[in-house]
């Protein structure tokens, strides 16, 4: 079965400064996909970036980075210079081979502060 | 492009009540989803739509809950009666084959809560 762990409930981080939050994966399939997202206090899940498993190339999509590690089953997401507007949930989520089905963590509530 | 709308968007009922929500997916989007998100918790897969079929409804507790796609567009979850549990976000998704990673699209969400 599939599996996804954010073992960081909550995250603090200064304006302008890069934070990273961790996301560790289990599944026995060799081809998965594993996104991010975030999930404002208004409720919509805001599609941030994606990674697939044969890719070789970390993602990056302007500030956010997925630091992928394969070997460790980690996709850990980095957002560099933060902004107030990072403020939010963010979800780490996985999808097996010929599925759509998302499996999400538990989330973790990232705040910066001034 | 319009994003994908959920109505309502808050809803206050009492156990054993019924109640449904409406979504109406981006527009050309085939596949539609039903997540149930706890608080405290990440969304979990209710139900997935291919056009008006259902490809996968295993997480649907199927005694209670029911939802349907008509022409292959707008949809509806229902819940008959509701108990205390169900008291969730409900979020409906979209998704394309035609973009890039065939990523989801969330609508805002319909909060129920069953007093």
């Amino acid at each position: 079965a599939q599996k996804i762990t954010q073992t960081q409930p909550g995250m603090f981080v200064q304006e302008k400064e890069a934070v990273t939050l961790d996301c560790t994966y289990d599944t026995s399939d060799q081809s998965y996909g594993l996104f991010w997202y975030k999930q404002p206090s208004s409720g919509e899940m805001i599609f941030l970036i994606y990674q697939g498993s044969y890719d070789e190339q970390n993602a990056t999509e302007g500030r956010y980075s997925l630091n992928f590690q394969k070997a460790r089953k980690s996709a850990n997401l980095v957002i560099s210079a933060s902004q107030l507007g990072d403020s939010a949930m963010y979800f780490c989520a996985m999808r097996g081979p010929n599925t759509d089905k998302l499996i999400f963590g538990t989330g973790t509530r990232l705040q910066v502060f001034p | 492009e319009a994003g994908v709308a959920q109505s309502p968007r808050y809803k206050i009922i009492e156990k054993r009540q019924s109640v449904a929500f409406w979504c109406n997916p981006i527009s050309g989007h085939a596949t539609l989803y039903w997540y149930q998100q706890i608080l405290g918790q990440g969304p979990k897969l209710l139900i997935q739509f291919q056009n008006n079929g259902v490809v996968d409804d295993s997480q649907l507790p199927k005694d209670r809950f029911s939802a349907e796609r008509l022409k292959g567009v707008d949809s509806t979850l229902k819940i008959q009666p509701a108990k205390l549990e169900d008291s969730a976000v409900y979020l409906c998704a979209s998704s394309s084959d035609r973009s890039s990673y065939n990523e989801q699209f969330f609508g805002p969400g319909t909060r129920l809560t069953v007093l």
